[in-house]
């Protein structure tokens, strides 16, 4: 079945540690994103990519870093300058960009949470 | 910077009612509209997509509204059932996709 794979589903942070969450998507599709949501707030997008080696910063982004080496993967560092880290990650995938005529598909999240 | 409004941002319903949820955006300039459910602790499943040339989408017992001019979207759904429970989100789509707060529906039985 095509989708999206969040790993890992819940995930712990130690003081000064940087921390990976893996995005991986058989849909083919050209573009990737992560969101961040937080309980009252909508997602906020941290980073999108739209083509491999292409990444563009989004609302949130300090404290975040992203590659795009393969087109089925956009991993995401949540790194120790990210002060306030704790929240629930969510990758969704599309075909095109934002002018996509079919919907984005997401993946089911990792909650990250600080030790 | 466009901002998208949900209201009501909680709703309660007895099993068997229509109720229409809604969704404001403040910039017309859209490509689309989405809605999409989300479940405790999962990802979001989109519902219905309107592009900005649309007027209206159907699937089954949802019917989605948009009108761009007025910056307002309405979610219908007919017929309300125990499991329709769930937020339910907008996001439109401009030079990055945007989100509103969502609306937590829940149908008693």
């Amino acid at each position: 079945d095509g989708g999206i794979t969040q790993s890992p589903k819940y995930l712990f942070r130690k003081e000064g540690q940087n921390v990976t969450l893996s995005c991986e998507q058989n849909l083919n599709h050209d573009a990737m994103y992560w969101y961040r949501q937080d309980p009252g707030q909508g997602l906020r997008l941290i980073y999108y990519s739209q083509i491999v080696n292409d990444f563009q910063k989004g609302d949130i982004a300090e404290g975040y870093s992203v590659s795009r080496e393969k087109k089925e993967s956009f991993p995401l560092t949540v790194t120790s300058a990210q002060k306030n880290p704790t929240a629930f990650y969510l990758c969704a995938s599309s075909i095109a960009g934002t002018e996509t005529t079919q919907p984005q598909h997401f993946g089911d999240g990792t909650r990250l949470s600080i030790l | 910077k466009q901002e998208v409004t949900q209201i009501p941002a909680a709703l309660s319903v007895p099993e068997g009612e229509n109720l229409v949820l809604n969704c404001s955006f403040t910039d017309s300039a859209i490509y689309n509209l989405q809605w999409f459910r989300q479940d405790p602790g999962k990802g979001l499943t989109s519902l219905l997509l309107i592009q900005s040339s649309q007027r209206e989408q159907t699937s089954g017992r949802l019917n989605a509204s948009l009108d761009k001019s007025s910056g307002r979207s309405t979610l219908y759904i007919a017929a309300s059932q125990p499991g329709d429970s769930a937020t339910y989100l907008c996001a439109v789509a401009g030079n990055q996709f945007y989100f509103g707060t969502g609306t937590s529906l829940t149908v008693i039985p």
